[in-house]
Order: C-alpha cells, then sequence, then structure tokens
C-alpha cells in the first residue's frame, strides 16, 4: 500500500524558513513527485515537482526562487525547504506522487495526509 | 499559463440525480485533464485521468469526456458519498487546478 506522510509544518513569523519532508513507503521511489497546496477555505494550488532523479525541478512562479524542492532517494523521502515565507504561504501542503501512466506526463494518484503551514507574527 | 474554469462553483442535488460538472482551459490541453474528489480535511482523491480514463477503483458512475479546451464530469446517479468539492487538473504543460465545484446536498 502506498503511503505518503509528511510532516515538518508548523507557526513560522514571516520571512522566517521552515522544512517539510514527505516520508514515502510502498511503492518504488522513483516517481515524478510534487507539492500542491490549499490555503484554508481555498482551492489547490500546485506548488512544485521534481523528477524521479532529482535532476529536474519546477516550481510555480508564486514560489520560486524562495522554495526548494529536492528528494533522497536512499531514505525514500521528498523535501520542501520554504523561505522568506509570506503570510499567503499559510496552507496545508500535500505531497503527491505521480501514477507513471504517461511519460512527460504527470498525473496525481496518491496524496499524503498534509501538513499545515501557518505564517503569522 | 494555462488557467482551469470550473461551472458550476456550486451544485445542490439530491440522491440519484445526474450530475455534470464543467471545465474550460484557456488554451488546449489535448485530453491531459484530471479530475479529483475533496472531502473536508482529507486529501485529493484521483478519479479521472487522460480526460476519460477511470482511475482504478472508482466507481462506474463517474464518467469523464472532453478534449481540447472543454470538458466535463458526470456522475449518473450521486450517492451520499459523493457530496464533496470536485477540481479538475490540466497536466499538459505544467500543473493548474479549476477552483473547484461543491456539490451540496438539496
Amino acid at each position: 500500500e502506498v503511503q505518503l506522510l509528511e510532516s515538518g509544518g508548523g507557526l513560522v513569523q514571516p520571512g522566517g524558513s521552515l522544512r517539510l519532508s514527505c516520508a514515502a513507503s510502498g511503492f518504488t521511489f522513483s516517481n515524478f513527485m510534487a507539492w500542491v497546496r490549499q490555503a484554508p477555505g481555498k482551492g489547490l494550488e500546485w506548488v512544485s515537482g521534481i523528477s524521479g532523479s532529482g535532476g529536474g525541478t519546477f516550481y510555480a512562479d508564486s514560489v520560486k526562487g524562495r522554495f526548494i524542492i529536492s528528494r533522497d532517494n536512499s531514505m525514500n523521502t521528498l523535501y520542501l525547504h520554504m523561505n522568506t515565507l509570506r503570510a499567503d504561504d499559510t496552507a496545508v501542503y500535500f505531497c503527491a506522487k505521480d501514477a507513471g501512466y504517461d511519460s512527460g506526463h504527470e498525473v496525481f494518484d496518491s496524496w499524503g495526509q498534509g501538513t499545515l503551514v501557518t505564517v503569522s507574527s | 499559463d494555462i488557467q482551469m474554469t470550473q461551472s458550476p462553483s456550486t451544485l445542490s442535488a439530491s440522491v440519484g440525480d445526474r450530475v455534470t460538472i464543467t471545465c474550460r482551459a484557456s488554451q488546449s490541453i489535448s485530453i491531459w485533464l484530471a479530475w479529483f474528489q475533496q472531502k473536508p480535511g482529507m486529501a485529493p482523491k484521483l478519479l479521472i485521468y487522460k480526460a476519460s480514463s477511470l482511475e482504478s477503483g472508482v466507481p462506474s458512475r463517474f464518467s469523464g469526456s472532453g478534449s481540447g479546451t472543454e470538458f466535463t464530469l458526470t456522475i449518473s446517479s450521486l450517492q451520499p458519498d459523493d457530496f464533496a468539492t470536485y477540481y479538475c487538473q490540466q497536466y499538459n504543460i505544467r500543473w493548474t487546478f479549476g477552483q473547484g465545484t461543491k456539490v451540496e446536498i438539496k
């Protein structure tokens, strides 16, 4: 059974940093992986994605230059390093796994339960 | 960036109703369209991928259609477990979600 378990969320002041982790199990950790967030009471927003090897990384314009996605395939873990955090980064952050149906077109078939990041003074 | 627009934003329906949700892309995305269901406090669940392919384990009352810029999600006979928010998502160029459609009890 695929399991994705996020951790690392919490309360942080504006301008601060936080690192999220997503521990994966139940599948070979070589899929494209992504982070998706959801602000309180709002819709879903794709944040960042990373190829299976880690050599390709992708970012939404809203986080480019502030967030860094990475992965440790030996530890089956995905990370999101978040810097210069702003109030509008407040959200539940989900990690998600690509289904692997079509190379070059990644669709997310498994999701973690999410971790809440609150940016406030 | 590709924008995704869903309609309606809210839909009131009864058990047994046939329900249709529409999603429009700001430019052609071919068939690279997914539908997700999300319940409060839960992660999204993949229902449909590649516009019309049913994800394993998803009931057959869910179906998707369309290509290019116009897509629909249809629930043939609404069940109590189906009251939730539904999102479309394009994955042709990067990934963009629609704003969501809340299906509520009439």
